[in-house]
């Protein structure tokens, strides 16, 4: 079983609707979880980060994480083409610095 | 606040010459990552760097590849004698000490092609 797994993609959205990605991890004990978009050739870029169970939410991205069921995604609300790109779950596991990533989902919003 | 930066963006070797990365961390960072990014894939994990320590080299190959993040200067991946299997993108990142040190920032990359 991979440490953190997303569907590689492509998800495809509509202009203006809400993108739900998702990611699984298998360490019960991770602490921290993030998402980085990377767009095509670039490097990835940090946009959200989440510690505790719940939501959290900055302008139209709202993480969700759920540690009971080892499940942390990523909803874009008014999906926009710019949103096209990569989105990278990656996970801290517990008491330690390195941070493993996912093969990350490739999204595209279609105008 | 300049961003993480990376030198060079791309770099071209022959088999068996020898390949030098550089990276210098965002400005107050004290923590570098280095990863691997093959087209279409992830991104692999290699080392974990603070100053003038290696904490992590789990994802380095064990012949070949090094690191080092010298008290002055900036951070070295080296790879010695490149293989076509080389050819990547590789990123470093930095985070900063304390209670954000799991944030990381990367730099634009180097890609490297082996010829």
């Amino acid at each position: 079983q991979k440490e953190v797994e997303q569907n590689s993609g492509p998800l495809s959205v509509p202009e203006g609707a809400i993108a739900s990605l998702n990611c699984t991890y298998s360490d019960r004990g991770s602490q921290s979880f993030f998402w980085y978009r990377q767009y095509s050739g670039k490097s990835p870029e940090l946009i959200m980060f989440i510690y505790s169970n719940g939501d959290k939410e900055d302008g139209r991205f709202t993480a969700q994480l759920n540690k009971a069921s080892q499940y942390v995604s990523l909803l874009i609300r008014d999906s926009q083409p710019s949103d096209s790109a990569t989105y990278l779950c990656a996970v801290r596991a517990g008491g330690y610095q390195k941070v493993t990533f996912g093969i990350g989902t490739k999204l595209q919003v279609i105008p | 606040n300049a961003g993480v930066m990376q030198n060079p963006r791309h770099l071209v070797r022959r088999r068996g010459q020898e390949a030098r990365l550089r990276c210098s961390p965002m400005k107050g960072h004290s923590h570098v990552y280095w990863y691997r990014q093959l087209p279409e894939e992830g991104l692999k994990f290699m080392v974990y760097l603070q100053k003038e320590n290696i904490i992590d080299e789990s994802g380095m190959p064990k012949e070949r590849f090094s690191a080092e993040f010298p008290k002055e200067g900036p951070s070295i991946l080296r790879i010695q004698q490149v293989v076509r299997g080389d050819s990547a993108a590789y990123f470093c990142a930095s985070s900063p000490p304390g209670d954000r040190a799991y944030e990381q920032y990367f730099g634009p990359g180097t890609r490297l092609t082996v010829t």
